[in-house]
């Protein structure tokens, strides 16, 4: 099974509501990313969690809150978020350290309203 | 230094055509070229990678050029088909892979 899950697909909230979204994989993945992209641009790295363990923090704003409560889950809390946070969040996997090769999952279209 | 650039922004080829998208890179750290194809409404998934020491990999219809000297890379898709039809990430790797830069993307559009 080489499939990363996002939940939920669509999500629309306000400005000062709090939600989760969740990435959930079986692959034995020990490493598990973060990503956001605009409409018509690239992916933009915002965290890695390695054996569970936050590696990279992009310099992301704090009104985004990840969490990896085990080696198979990664959840993004959100909270007060702007409008221009709207965007596509994906998730993706990879082996430990030198597993180079990304998963990505399907990614959640978030609006900010 | 940690941009990757990508050209053309896009393209149209027709149908048994080769389609070339070309890329280049600052930081010589850089370890891992990954390609990603990107269909509407989905995740990126991977194409084909390349690592520094090769100057070329082929996987069936796509084919990774790589010039280290000149910081460059190219992927090309030979008989190109509609469903080739999407965009196209190229990206480079450092850190273990960790940290992956993309490039900008080129929408490639085959005619039938």
């Amino acid at each position: 099974d080489t499939e990363v899950t996002q939940t939920p697909k669509h999500l629309v909230m306000g400005m000062t509501n709090k939600k989760s979204l969740k990435c959930e994989q079986h692959m034995g993945h020990r490493a598990m990313y973060w990503y956001k992209q605009k409409a018509k641009k690239p992916p933009e790295l915002m965290f890695v969690y390695s054996y569970e363990k936050l590696s990279i923090n992009e310099s992301v704003p704090s009104r985004f809150s990840p969490e990896c409560p085990n080696s198979s889950l990664l959840n993004l809390h959100l909270h007060a978020l702007q409008p221009e946070d709207s965007a596509l969040y994906l998730c993706a996997s990879s082996q430990e350290r030198g597993g180079w090769e990304q998963y990505f999952g399907p990614g959640t279209r978030l609006t900010v309203t | 230094q940690q941009q990757v650039k990508q050209s053309p922004q896009s393209l149209i080829v027709q149908k048994g055509g080769i389609s070339i998208i070309n890329c280049a890179y600052e930081n010589t750290a850089f370890d891992y070229f990954p390609w990603y194809q990107q269909f509407p409404g989905k995740g990126p998934a991977l194409l084909i990678a390349i690592r520094p020491d090769v100057s070329e990999k082929k996987e069936g219809r796509f084919t990774i050029s790589f010039n280290k000297s000149a910081k460059q890379f190219s992927l090309h898709i030979m008989d190109s088909q509609p469903g080739d039809s999407a965009t196209y990430f190229c990206a480079a790797s450092i850190n273990g892979g960790f940290k992956t830069i993309f490039g900008a993307g080129t929408r490639l559009f085959v005619k039938a």
